[in-house]
């Protein structure tokens, strides 16, 4: 059984200093990794993508991937008040086939002004 | 470029009674996902298609839910007879390559 674990939170973090948000998987075989963003009563919306162990930079947004310790996180620097949100982490197994996302619950953001 | 579309976007049933909802993908994306949001937890497959074959269904209850994708593009899912715990969210997702993108969602609501 596939599982991705996340704290839900809620995270409250000042304006303009660094949101830190974790994830850990269950199964090795996961080969690609996801974040995505969801507003309240919205679709999930991809944010960063990540692939190889390391870290991947996408303006405000880093997002770090430790496959021995299945490990996968989201930093946001500058955090603002539209950052506010739920975020979802999510992996797959790739390479054909069933490829379909195991999601976490979702860690809810809050951003205080 | 047109994002995935769903409709109807809102929902409410009785108990027992059959629904059925609407997802056309993005253009050119052979692959469409089917998935379920409960308040509160992150979305969870129920079913994808690749073209118009099934290549996972796992998670898809199927003694009440259906799916079907005829012609490789639009897809139906449907739900006969609905109960209770079926209230969620309806999201329809899509991709060409590893990234998959989301509808808006339908919001059903069991009574």
């Amino acid at each position: 059984q596939k599982e991705v674990e996340q704290n839900s939170g809620p995270l409250s973090v000042p304006e303009g200093a660094i949101a830190s948000l974790n994830c850990t998987y269950s199964d090795r075989g996961s080969q690609s990794f996801f974040w995505y963003r969801q507003y309240s009563g919205k679709s999930p919306e991809l944010i960063m993508s990540i692939y190889s162990n390391g870290d991947k930079e996408d303006g405000r947004f880093t997002a770090q991937l430790n496959k021995a310790s299945q490990y996968v996180s989201l930093l946001i620097r500058d955090s603002q008040p539209s950052d506010s949100a739920t975020y979802l982490c999510a992996v797959k197994m790739t390479g054909g086939g069933a490829d379909g996302l195991t999601f976490g619950k979702g860690t809810h953001l809050i951003i205080q002004p | 470029e047109a994002g995935v579309a769903q409709s109807p976007r809102y929902k409410i049933i009785e108990k027992r009674q059959s629904v059925a909802f609407w997802c056309n993908p993005i253009s050119g994306h052979a692959t469409l996902y089917w998935y379920q949001q409960i308040l509160g937890q992150g979305p969870k497959l129920l079913i994808q298609f690749q073209n118009n074959g099934v290549v996972d269904d796992s998670q898809l209850p199927k003694d009440r839910f259906s799916a079907e994708r005829l012609k490789g593009v639009d897809s139906t899912l449907k739900i006969q007879p609905a109960k209770l715990e079926d209230s969620a969210v309806y999201l329809c997702a899509s991709s060409q390559t590893l990234v998959a993108f989301f509808g808006q969602g339908t919001r059903l609501t069991v009574v």
